[in-house]
């Protein structure tokens, strides 16, 4: 079976850097990606991440550790525009199937 | 590229009743899926398709049908329909290679009372 653990709510301060962390456990692993989601509106991709490590994209950064279960988002620079929920999310059942996690709410203020 | 579209973006349904919620997408995608959202929470996957004639189950599938008869078009059909079906229901798509990522149709919102 497989299990995507992911904290309910944040909140941060516009301009701060947050850390949304995620931890998974599947049986076989394939890759882990992020999607945002503000309200109301279908998720968008964000980041994919299958070797360990830290892949950078702009104020958005998304880290992997395989041997621990483990990957965050990384958001710098906050703007109030970053206020939505950030899905995590496993393959799984090879490369077919896709799980998400309960995902995060993140509120901005000012 | 229209995407993936999605409709209707409403609806409100009687205990019993039937419908179809109908999902395209014009990217020539292999994988299909269909996912329901209830409030706060995250995406379960209901079911899914790898190509033209070929479905399975996701999560939660009971209460749902699938069928995949061209590349293009991923119904999903409800069968008399019940409250604990009231949900954001979204269609998304994406291609067969790996890393590849899951674009979303704009979801239906569907009430039963």
């Amino acid at each position: 079976g497989q299990n995507i653990d992911q904290p309910t709510e944040m909140t941060a301060t516009e301009g701060a850097i947050v850390q949304i962390n995620c931890t998974y456990q599947t049986s076989g692993f394939n890759g882990l990606f992020w999607y945002q989601q503000h309200a109301g509106e279908a998720p968008t991709f964000l980041s994919y991440n299958v070797l360990d490590g830290l892949e950078e994209k702009g104020r958005f950064s998304s880290f992997l550790s395989r041997s621990k279960g483990y990957s965050y988002l990384l958001l710098k620079e906050l703007q109030m525009k970053d206020s939505a929920s950030y899905l995590c999310a496993v393959y799984t059942g090879g490369y077919q199937k896709v799980t998400f996690g309960t995902g995060t709410k993140l509120q901005v203020i000012p | 590229n229209a995407g993936v579209t999605q409709t209707p973006k409403f609806r409100i349904l009687k205990i019993g009743q039937s419908m179809t919620l109908q999902c395209t997408q014009d990217m020539n995608h292999n994988y299909m899926y269909w996912y329901r959202q209830d409030p706060g929470m995250g995406l379960k996957l209901i079911y899914y398709s790898v190509g033209a004639g070929i479905t399975d189950k996701g999560e939660v599938p009971n209460g749902y049908n699938v069928s995949r008869s061209t590349t293009e078009d991923f119904p999903l059909r409800l069968e008399l329909a019940a409250p604990s079906q009231t949900s954001v229901y979204f269609c998304a798509s994406r291609r067969s290679e790996g890393g590849t990522e899951q674009f979303f149709g704009p979801g239906t919102r569907l009430t039963v009372l």
